[in-house]
This record gives structure tokens, C-alpha cells and sequence, in this order.
């Protein structure tokens, strides 16, 4: 079974450019998160997905982050315009969710770095 | 909001000695989760705990949960080199999940 496959595994790209990452979860999951990983503030949850719906963007930084999940199997983050200090991994995972129990399966990251 | 203080942020040990993280919270959990990540790597599952003063073990890991339900232990017993990595809680709110700081953990052979 796969796992959460996310693409790309690495992007950089100069400020004002536009980014989009993109989640496949696993088959089934029912709920979809995107974080945002850096040293200084370690994972944040930036918003997550309930059968493709969202419930809760209070983590997307600013106007400039965006995310859709058009049906349940596919997601995406979008930056627009970028900027250096959106640098740092981003994670998407899924989960079977029933409430709030159940683990979330991470995909391997991509990894951003905007110059 | 709900608040997640994990301590201590960083520890490094020989090999074969043992190892604890904490993770205390501002409001009584409903369930609490640990995970684990690998240097360059992403977040693996470890456990959940759901019921008051839990405890479970999974060979050289213990987790607690603590009887008031406010905060959590991870403990390693005799450490080996593979158990490197940082190692999270995370709080299990309505839907979503809130990481803490997490503790990065070095082994030295």
C-alpha cells in the first residue's frame, strides 16, 4: 500500500514566484493536514481537510498561502507570491480520523527554499 | 488555545543509558500521541494513549499518561544508536492534531 506521496521532494524558487505542492493521500483517509516545519518553530499545522472539506485555516499564515483539496485523493498548497522566509518543509498527512483519535501517516516532505 | 510544552528540547546520552521526554499541557487531554522522526526524515506514529494514568510499552519504550490526564512521558530504556531522531507529542484536539517543540535525542556509542 502506498503511502502519502508528495511532489516535488525539493523546490527552489526566487521570491515572488509562485509555489505548488502536491498531496496524494493514502486511499480511504478521510482527514488531510498540511504542515509547515522549521528550527524555529518547529511543526505547525497550517490547515486540515475533513472529506475535502475544510475545517480549519486559522494556521495558514497570510493571504498568500492557499490550499484545495479538489477530491480525496489529491491536495494542493499554494504560495503566491513566495517569499524567503516560506522556506522550510512542508508535510502533508492523512488520517482515518474519527473524532480526534487516530494517526496520522506523514508523506516525506518537500523541502522549500525560496531565495 | 490549547498549549503543549515538551521538555527537555535536546539531550544527548551515552548508549545503554536510558532516556526521558515530558510533555505537559495547559488543559486536560483527551488523548495524547508520540511520534518520532528520523534526522532528514518525517514524523512516524508511535502510540496513542487515551485512558487516565495508561501505561504502555512497546519493548524498550514506555508511555505514560498521567492520571489528571495533563501530561504524558516517553521513556527509553538502555538507548541504542537507532533510537536517534526527535520525538513528539501531539495533541489530539477535535479533527486535528498540535505538535509540541518536540525532544531531539543523541546517541553517542
Amino acid at each position: 500500500d502506498a503511502g502519502v506521496i508528495q511532489s516535488p521532494r525539493h523546490e527552489v524558487t526566487e521570491m515572488g514566484q509562485e509555489v505548488t505542492l502536491r498531496c496524494k493521500p493514502i486511499s480511504g483517509h478521510n482527514s488531510l493536514f498540511w504542515y509547515r516545519q522549521t528550527m524555529m518553530r518547529g511543526l505547525e499545522l497550517l490547515i486540515y481537510f475533513n472529506n475535502n472539506v475544510p475545517i480549519d485555516d486559522s494556521g495558514m499564515p497570510e493571504d498568500r498561502f492557499s490550499a484545495k483539496m479538489p477530491n480525496a485523493s489529491f491536495s494542493t498548497l499554494k504560495i503566491q507570491p513566495s517569499e524567503p522566509r516560506d522556506s522550510a518543509v512542508y508535510f502533508c498527512a492523512s488520517g482515518r480520523r474519527l473524532g480526534n483519535t487516530g494517526e496520522l501517516f506523514f508523506g516525506e516532505g518537500s523541502r522549500l527554499t525560496v531565495l | 488555545g490549547q498549549q503543549v510544552m515538551q521538555i527537555p528540547q535536546y539531550q544527548h546520552v551515552q548508549e545503554g543509558e536510558d532516556f526521558t521526554t515530558y510533555c505537559n499541557s495547559s488543559t486536560t487531554l483527551s488523548n495524547i500521541q508520540w511520534y518520532k522522526q528520523r534526522p532528514g526524515g518525517h514524523p512516524v506514529f508511535l502510540i496513542q494513549l487515551v485512558k487516565s494514568g495508561e501505561v504502555k510499552k512497546q519493548k524498550r519504550l514506555t508511555f505514560q499518561f498521567g492520571e489528571a490526564k495533563k501530561n504524558s512521558s516517553l521513556h527509553i530504556t538502555a538507548t541504542q544508536t537507532t533510537d536517534v531522531g526527535t520525538y513528539f507529542c501531539a495533541l489530539g484536539g477535535y479533527n486535528k492534531l498540535i505538535f509540541g517543540a518536540g525532544t531531539r535525542l543523541a546517541v553517542h556509542p
